[in-house]
């Protein structure tokens, strides 16, 4: 079945240190990738996505590129700052199959620590 | 703020009740999921409705049902409720039900079973 496996956490930074969550996945076909953040006490929240090979997705300065040769979507990050402390979650939704669900299968999330 | 809303924030019951979780998808969405959080397991789907119809099932369990209303709201139903049941339960909704729309989650209920 698709899985989808992350670097574990916590990851701790200083401020305006570089960012990289390593995600890799398996699954059948091509899925569409997506991160999602979750802020202490909070839901998840969209934060990009990728649907195709070589698609990169981008927002709020995060930006993940979809590797169909490593089946990899690491997010990075050039400088984070504080504010930037929260749970990240690397997801999957593989295309439709006999009809199946479009489910999100989902890491294990890494935790972010960024220090002032 | 997503647009789907989940209510309660917060339940606290005994083992063996019964509870309801309601949740309201974004306007306009069609497709509506359920997940369980809890730290041993972590994320886990439950189950999907599509306009009423339920379309695909997951970790489940048999104690647990939904349903899909005509207005697009959904309900999730856990009985005989264990220990082992407490977790937040996200609602999330998208526009319809293909692998390339996102899912935007609720802010959860968390359950707590005493």
């Amino acid at each position: 079945g698709d899985s989808v496996t992350q670097m574990e956490g916590p990851v701790t930074l200083s401020e305006e240190a570089f960012l990289t969550i390593n995600c890799t996945y398996t699954a059948t076909g091509y899925p569409s990738l997506f991160w999602y953040v979750q802020y202490p006490g909070e839901g998840l929240q969209l934060l990009l996505k990728a649907t195709k090979a070589d698609d990169k997705g981008s927002n709020k300065g995060f930006e993940a590129t979809y590797r169909k040769e490593t089946t990899s979507f690491h997010l990075e990050k050039g400088s984070v700052q504080v504010s930037d402390s929260a749970v990240y979650f690397c997801a999957l939704i593989s295309p439709p199959n006999n009809n199946a669900g479009n489910m999100l299968t989902f890491g294990g999330g890494t935790r972010l620590m960024v220090k002032p | 703020d997503s647009g789907v809303t989940q209510t309660p924030k917060h339940l606290i019951t005994a083992t063996g009740q019964r509870v309801t979780l309601r949740c309201s998808p974004r306007s306009g969405d069609l497709s509506v999921y359920w997940y369980q959080q809890s730290l041993d397991q972590g994320l886990q789907f439950l189950i999907q409705y599509y306009n009423g119809e339920e379309r695909a099932k997951g970790n489940i369990l048999e104690r647990f049902s939904a349903q899909q209303f005509p207005d697009l709201h959904s309900e999730l139903n856990l009985s005989s409720l264990e220990l082992g049941d407490s977790a937040l339960y996200f609602c999330a909704s998208s526009a319809k039900a293909g692998w390339t729309y996102e899912q935007y989650f609720g802010p959860g209920t968390r359950l707590t079973v005493t």
